[in-house]
């Protein structure tokens, strides 16, 4: 089993859907979660942590089950500019000083007008 | 802020060449990580360093890969002699040791587009 595996889509959705993803990963010890961007020939931008209570910032709303070893991105209200690859990042390790990241290979996203 | 900056942003080169990938963290950033991207494999983790001290080189493919950090400023990725399937997208990235777990955000550089013919 693949340390964190994505649906890489893609995704093709009208301006103003609603569109969600799922992450899944292998490491029931996994401590730090984040959902990070990526545009075409870019680098990867940090888009947003994932707390174990549910965190949502602006139209993104983002949630882990610990139980299931699932991170979920959700993005409401889709604009043109929200197109890119959403890569799902964990930090599989627990022990203090632990920075390493695991990237999921990304799903990619394409709001149509 | 002056981001993480790399050098060069393209290189094509014959295989069998030296090359060196150049990388400047964040000012202030104790934690530099070297990542290398293609389509097959996604975003892998070569090497990251703490301080300037390799802590984990696990992903680095083989010998002909080294990487260094003089000082905290500054860092290279080697490859020695190069082979056309080295050809990728290498970033590096650093982020800051706050003491939370474990929970700090790895700021990228722009990368650098490796093509070995």
């Amino acid at each position: 089993r693949k340390e964190v595996e994505q649906d890489p889509g893609p995704f093709n959705v009208p301006e103003g859907a609603t569109v969600a993803f799922n992450c899944t990963y292998s490491n029931s010890a996994s401590q730090s979660f984040f959902w990070y961007r990526q545009d075409c020939r870019k680098e990867p931008k940090l888009l947003m942590s994932v707390y174990s209570s549910g965190n949502e910032d602006g139209r993104f709303t983002a949630q882990l089950n610990r139980a299931s070893q699932y991170i979920s991105l959700l993005i409401r209200d889709s604009k043109l500019s929200d197109s890119a690859t959403y890569l799902c990042v964990v930090n599989p390790y627990s022990g203090a000083g632990s920075y390493q990241l695991t990237f999921g290979k990304g799903t990619k996203l394409s709001v149509i007008p | 802020d002056a981001g993480v900056i790399q050098s060069p942003r393209h290189e094509v080169t014959e295989m069998g060449q030296e090359v060196t990938l150049r990388c400047k963290p964040i000012s202030g950033h104790d934690y530099l990580f070297w990542y290398r991207q293609t389509m097959m494999r996604g975003l892998e983790l070569l090497i990251y360093f703490n301080n300037n001290v390799p802590i984990d080189d696990s992903g680095m493919p083989e010998d002909r890969f080294s990487a260094k950090m003089p000082n905290a400023s500054f860092s290279t990725l080697k490859i020695q002699p190069s082979e056309p399937r080295d050809s990728a997208v290498y970033f590096c990235a650093s982020s800051i040791d706050t003491g939370t777990l474990g929970n700090q955000p790895q700021h990228f550089g722009d990368g650098t587009r490796l093509s070995i013919l």
